[in-house]
This record gives C-alpha cells, structure tokens and sequence, in this order.
C-alpha cells in the first residue's frame, strides 16, 4: 500500500519568514496531493492540493509542487504570520489505493514566531 | 453551506461497552469517509462508503464497522471497546468518491475510553 512520509515533524520560523514542509510517497499510481492544516481541536482543514497533472499550484501565500519523477511534493508558505501556527499534513491518494483513501504524513508542527 | 457535522463532540466509555457516531456530510455530497488519530498512529483510513455501499476498508479489526443511510449521513460503531480505541474519530465528505475528489473533514469526536 502507499506509504507517506513527512519532514520535517516540527518546524519554526520566525513571522515574515518563508516555511517549507516535504513528502515523499512510494505508490507511483498515486494522483492526488492534498494538504491540511488542523489547529488544537479541529479537524483538518483543507488550504490546497495538487493533481499529478498538475507540476505547481499557488494560492496566495501558500504553494504546492510536485514531482511525479522523485515522488515529492512540497509545501511553500510564505510571509508566515502567527495564526500559521498549526500543525500540517501531507496525503496522497490515487487508483493504487483505491477510491477515495487518503494516506496521510505523520504531521509538520508549524511554529511562527513572533 | 453548512460543513461537515459531527455527534457527539464528546465520548467517554467504558472497556467493553460499544459506541455509535453520527456524521452528517455537506449537503449534496454522497462520499463519506471516516479516519481514526492518535498520537501514536496518526491519521490511518477506517472506511469509505458511497450511495449506502461500502467501497473501502482501512487495516481495522473487524469490531470497527459502519453504515450509510439513503440521505448520505454516515454513523460508525464500535463494539467492545478497548483502551487503545481512545482517539479523535474523524467523518469526512466529498462530492463523488473518485482518488482526487477534494475530502473535507468535521470536527470529529473526541472518544475516551476508560
């Protein structure tokens, strides 16, 4: 099955500063990357996600790459404020898994320092 | 539009016992999926249903089970309870259910067995 793996598991910056967070996945089949953010006491909140079709995605502050070839994608936020503060999680999803199964990275703690 | 909706928020039971989860998806979605976390194990895939059918299943014993109504609401159940079952126990929809349909999360139940 696929398997994600997420770097790094705690990170911090200080507030202005650019944060990235990196997964590698194992199932070529895999085609959908989305990431999450989940604050103390809530559910993962969806803040993008890319499509294997698709080799950078922008959003504001936030970006996505992929690179099928590696089997990486990265996260890119820049200008962090404080309320970036959160923990983040990578996922992977595609025909290897079947449906609609997310495989989740182990989580980046995301501390923005004032 | 209204998110994803979770019952209870909060669970505390005893070993042995059985509990039920309620979820409602955002309305017009058919897929739902449910995700256990723990500190331990992170975010692992419990199990997907679409138009009342179960599509997928997660490395979960059966004790773990759940269904889906003609209105797409979901419940989950789980019977004998054990002290490793204490999690956050997360319902998240999608408009289908093919691999890069966009999966937004409630809330989830905090469960606590005792």
């Amino acid at each position: 099955g696929e398997n994600v793996e997420q770097h790094p598991s705690t990170l911090s910056v200080q507030e202005g500063d650019s944060a990235v967070i990196k997964c590698t996945y194992s199932d070529s089949a895999s085609n959908y990357f989305p990431w999450y953010k989940q604050e103390l006491g809530k559910g993962p909140q969806l803040i993008i996600d890319i499509r294997s079709n698709v080799g950078e995605k922008k959003d504001q502050r936030i970006a996505v790459t992929l690179n099928k070839t590696a089997k990486h994608f990265s996260l890119h936020i820049t200008e962090t404020q404080p309320e970036d503060s959160a923990v983040y999680f990578c996922a992977a999803s595609g025909e290897g898994g079947g449906g609609n199964k997310l495989t989740f990275g182990t989580g980046t703690q995301l501390k923005v320092e004032l | 539009k209204a998110g994803v909706t979770q019952t209870p928020r909060y669970l505390i039971k005893t070993r042995g016992q059985q509990v039920t989860l309620s979820c409602s998806p955002i309305s017009g979605h058919r897929s739902v999926s449910w995700y256990q976390q723990t500190p331990g194990q992170g975010l692992q895939f419990l199990f997907e249903y679409f138009s009342e059918t179960q599509r997928n299943k997660g490395n979960f014993p059966g004790r773990f089970s759940g269904r889906q109504f003609s209105n797409s609401r979901s419940e989950m159940n789980v019977s004998t309870l054990e002290l490793g079952d204490s999690a956050l126990y997360l319902c998240a929809s999608s408009f289908l259910a093919g691999t890069t349909d966009t999966q937004y999360f409630g809330p989830g139940t905090r469960l606590t067995v005792l």
